[in-house]
């Protein structure tokens, strides 16, 4: 059984540019969660989906961060316009259900933004 | 609001010493809590988790963690350190009322393990 697929590892962008990090949920999971580990801070909540639906962005940014979990494919993270303050490893996790089900995490994507 | 505190940001402990990483909790309902590990440049990983069923809980790789209500504390050990123990903990908690499932995790320990 595959565990949480997250694509791509390493990521590099110039300021201003788009960028899209993509995460595949463990079998027979569909809550995702997406984290963010800046430097030097611990890892912070940003957003939790449900197939089609965001239940809970109350960690988001207010700008230029969105995601999603369509019916089919991946969720999706997505930065627009990025800055250097974005550089962080971004990882999801999901789970079998809500509430206190253990959340199985990716490997994350690293951010670089030049 | 729920929040965690890892005491000790670097721990370091001699190969077959006693490991004893710090988390306290607040929380005003009965928590969910965790110890995960991250391994440089990897993911976490789930060591053990306490879900009120017991409270001294067996994870992996030889580590355990007792859940004190009156210290509000949930310190993580292990009897003897080995070198591939070496890594970053994170202690986290879900609002024990919680429906979303939201992780709140405190700020890490790094263990290092000397020879």
């Amino acid at each position: 059984n595959a565990g949480v697929m997250q694509n791509p590892r390493h990521l590099v962008r110039r300021r201003g540019q788009e960028a899209r990090l993509r995460c595949s949920p463990m079998k027979g999971h569909s809550h995702v969660y997406w984290y963010r580990q800046l430097p030097e801070e611990g890892l912070k909540f940003m957003v939790y989906l449900q197939k089609e639906n965001i239940i809970d962005e109350s960690g988001m940014p207010k700008e230029r961060f969105s995601a999603e979990f369509p019916k089919e494919g991946p969720s999706i993270l997505r930065i627009q316009q990025v800055v250097r303050g974005d550089s962080a490893a971004y990882f999801c996790a999901s789970s079998l259900s809500t509430g206190r089900e253990t959340q199985y995490f990716g490997p994350g994507t690293r951010l670089l933004v030049l | 609001a729920q929040s965690v505190t890892q005491l000790g940001s670097h721990v370091s402990v001699s190969e077959g010493a006693l490991v004893l990483l710090r988390c306290n909790y607040s929380s005003s309902v009965p928590p969910y809590l965790f110890w995960y590990v991250q391994y440089p440049n990897q993911g976490l990983q789930l060591l053990l988790k306490y879900t009120s069923a017991a409270t001294l809980v067996k994870g992996i790789n030889g580590f355990e963690a007792e859940f004190k209500k009156s210290e509000t504390s949930f310190h993580l050990t292990k009897p003897s350190a080995h070198m591939s123990d070496a890594a970053e903990y994170f202690c986290a908690v879900i609002q024990g009322s919680s429906n979303t499932g939201k992780l709140i995790f405190g700020q890490g320990t790094t263990l290092q393990v000397k020879p």
